[in-house]
């Protein structure tokens, strides 16, 4: 089974609002990641977890938080966003050893985020 | 640096064509992954294949076949006969190589947008 879900599936904020966006595999793989994804753009990585640590930010700003409470649950916490940050945001995990790269990525179907 | 290229920003074909969407990258390093990902207009991506610098073979799963030519640095994909549901956003990707910290960040190219009509 390589399905990762991820919830909700559509989002609308206001810019004082604070959501959490949610993701969860089954696979046992010990990788997961946050992509973020404008309109006729490749994603962009934003976060890496490898075993439930924080292993890369993409100098993304503090008004994303990041939290991996296990292997299966990857979450991403969200406060006072601007309209800039409305996009497709990617949940994506993968076997994770030293060589993370090596592996591919199984993403989930996104959350679609409007911040208004 | 490391780069994808995918010159083809769209492509529109008519069902039961064959169509090839074109991949160049650049890399200085022996070792390395690269991808291919189909986007359909539900947003999700899904794998299609990953090869490993040092495997030049060709492969075909079905009606899709890779061409992986090092000398060119291309990887190319070819749909043949294509279908209606084929229709998709196709991106195809580089993993830096192992043991160098690598994050696990795929490097992208921009995106070959298909359209297969009826």
């Amino acid at each position: 089974d390589t399905e990762v879900t991820q919830t909700p599936k559509h989002l609308v904020m206001g810019m004082t609002n604070k959501k959490s966006l949610k993701c969860e595999q089954h696979m046992g793989h010990r990788a997961m990641y946050w992509y973020k994804q404008k309109a006729k753009k490749p994603p962009e990585l934003m976060f890496v977890y490898s075993y439930e640590k924080l292993s890369i930010n993409e100098s993304v700003p503090s008004r994303f938080s990041p939290e991996c409470p296990n292997s299966s649950l990857l979450n991403l916490h969200l406060h006072a966003l601007q309209p800039e940050d409305s996009a497709l945001y990617l949940c994506a995990s993968s076997q994770g050893t030293i060589s993370l790269g090596a592996y591919e990525q199984y993403f989930g179907p996104g959350t679609r985020l409007t911040v208004t | 640096a490391q780069k994808v290229t995918q010159a083809q920003t769209e492509i529109s074909v008519v069902e039961k064509e064959d169509v090839t969407l074109d991949c160049v990258y650049e890399t200085r390093d022996t070792t390395y992954y690269l991808f291919w990902y189909k986007q359909p207009p539900s947003g999700e991506l899904v794998f299609l294949i990953r090869r490993n610098s040092f495997d030049e073979q060709n492969e075909i799963s079905g009606r899709y076949s890779w061409n992986f030519q090092k000398s060119t640095s291309s990887f190319n994909f070819t749909i043949t006969a294509s279908q209606v549901v084929d229709s998709a956003v196709y991106f195809c990707a580089l993993s830096p190589p192992l043991g160098s910290g690598n994050t696990g960040k795929l490097i992208f190219g921009q995106g070959t947008t298909l359209q297969v009509k009826p």
